[in-house]
């Protein structure tokens, strides 16, 4: 079983506020990503790190934020959300060239 | 330009029966190929991957056929259980990347 852990699992926020999502991993992976939801449709990769001090943008642009201070915590930021911000939040983390494992999600709605 | 592309959104099956979905990718660069199963308002679950170098790997009840001249690859679930019901994503991740792409996922029903 998979050991990742995103917080808040629901989040409704105003337009305005600013919200940190939290990712977390207990598997020593050194690769992380964040990756965004609507509703049925694809995955889009937001954010990833190879490792300690390595953000990288992905291929959906992202007005959020990450950082990588430590190799198990992965944390997403929006300064400003905004109702375009809602979405299904999604990180995952892998060790080289494997299958990645999954949180269960933050659903963010901001109203 | 979309690089992993599952072109049925969704597909019903009676339960013991054979469920095959299918997905196709452009990128000639992809060498490993994964399987997740997906329910509302969960993260994605790891079932099945395949490296480029092989074109079958079983796991029980799951088996992905890898056809590399067609970029083409499937997943057999065999026999279907309502259980199995759930939103399946096909994704892809060229060495020397380490990012995953995904496709638009198959909504899989299995009916009792």
């Amino acid at each position: 079983e998979a050991d990742i852990y995103q917080t808040p699992r629901y989040l409704v926020i105003g337009t305005g506020k600013k919200i940190t999502l939290e990712c977390s991993q207990t598997m020593g992976h050194d690769k992380m990503y964040w990756y965004q939801q609507d509703p049925g449709m694809e995955l889009h990769l937001i954010h990833y790190s190879y490792g300690v001090n390595s953000t990288e943008k992905g291929d959906l642009s992202s007005e959020s934020t990450v950082s990588r201070i430590r190799t198990e915590h992965f944390p997403l930021t929006l300064e400003s959300a905004r109702p375009s911000h809602t979405s299904q939040y999604l990180c995952a983390s892998s060790h080289s060239h494997t299958e990645a494992f999954f949180g269960q999600g933050t659903r963010l709605t901001v109203v | 330009d979309q690089q992993v592309k599952q072109n049925s959104p969704s597909l019903s099956v009676q339960e013991g029966r054979i469920s095959i979905l299918n997905c196709d990718y452009t990128n000639s660069m992809f060498d490993y190929f994964l399987w997740y199963k997906k329910y509302p308002a969960e993260g994605p679950t790891f079932l099945i991957s395949i490296s480029s170098i092989k074109d079958k790997n079983e796991d029980g009840r799951f088996t992905v056929f890898l056809n590399k001249s067609a970029k083409h690859l499937s997943l057999h679930i065999v026999p279907s259980q309502p259980g199995d019901s759930a939103v399946y994503f096909c994704a892809a991740s060229a060495r020397g990347t380490y990012k995953y792409i995904f496709g638009t996922g198959t909504r899989l029903k299995v009916l009792a």
